[in-house]
């Protein structure tokens, strides 16, 4: 089973700020990795998948990178609705497919 | 407009059963493969459960494999997770998911959820 492990577990950013999230992998997913964002009381939202695309509505301001086992999530400038939960998913080696523990992206 | 409902969730003891329904509707139901992910209160996202589009193949995660059984009905656009021999730790909010992107294959990035339901396994 591939263990992704994601930093920090908290973040705490004022709106404006660049946040930079990341997920290491316990072995590679070559560019199959996502990333999702939970609001309270919300189901996910994919905001990224194949490592760098942005899902469809997504605002520019959200792009990844990585490979390997190594990805980075980041948002440009911080907006008030941007403050939620984040994780990390991989669909390359599976079953099964894997979530990170999720980091929190909170205001400062 | 994409739309996946959940329904079902529901109190029940351990060792009992239980069957989760997904209503979906909003695109062409047989040409995507169907997800079921879970979260327990509090917690992060856990994957449960995966059935190809065409009902064909399915997967589970270890802690749910002989005791869930994912399947569809492509004639009703429903999706279903019949539940057994339920544990205090099957207890979360369950989330039916569509695969994205491709049709007629695996993906395994999931870009429309439900809004879940809640499944409490207690005495």
């Amino acid at each position: 089973e591939v263990v992704l492990t994601q930093s920090p577990a908290t973040l705490s950013l004022s709106p404006g700020e660049r946040a930079t999230l990341s997920c290491r992998a316990s072995q590679s997913v070559s560019s199959y990795l996502a990333w999702y964002q939970q609001k309270p009381g919300q189901a996910p939202r994919l905001l990224i998948y194949d490592a760098s695309n942005r899902a469809t509505g997504i605002p520019a301001r959200f792009s990844g990178s990585g490979s390997g086992t190594e990805f980075t999530l980041t948002i440009s400038s911080l907006e008030p609705e941007d403050f939620a939960v984040y994780y990390c998913q991989q669909g390359s080696n599976w079953p099964p497919v894997t979530f990170g523990q999720g980091t929190r992206l909170e205001i400062k | 407009e994409v739309q996946l409902v959940e329904s079902g969730g529901a109190l029940v003891q351990p060792g009992g059963s239980l069957r989760l329904s997904c209503a979906v509707a909003g695109f062409k139901f047989d040409d995507y493969s169907l997800h079921w992910v879970r979260q327990a209160p509090g917690k992060g996202l856990e994957w449960v459960s995966l059935i190809t589009w065409n009902g064909g193949n399915t997967y589970y995660a270890d802690s749910v494999e002989g005791r869930f059984t994912i399947s569809r009905d492509n004639s009703k656009n429903y999706l279903y997770l019949q539940m057994n021999s339920l544990r205090i730790e099957d207890t979360a909010l369950y989330f039916c998911a569509k695969d994205c992107c491709e049709t007629s294959m695996v993906n395994n990035y999931l870009d429309v959820w439900g809004k879940g339901t809640t499944v409490t396994v207690s005495s």
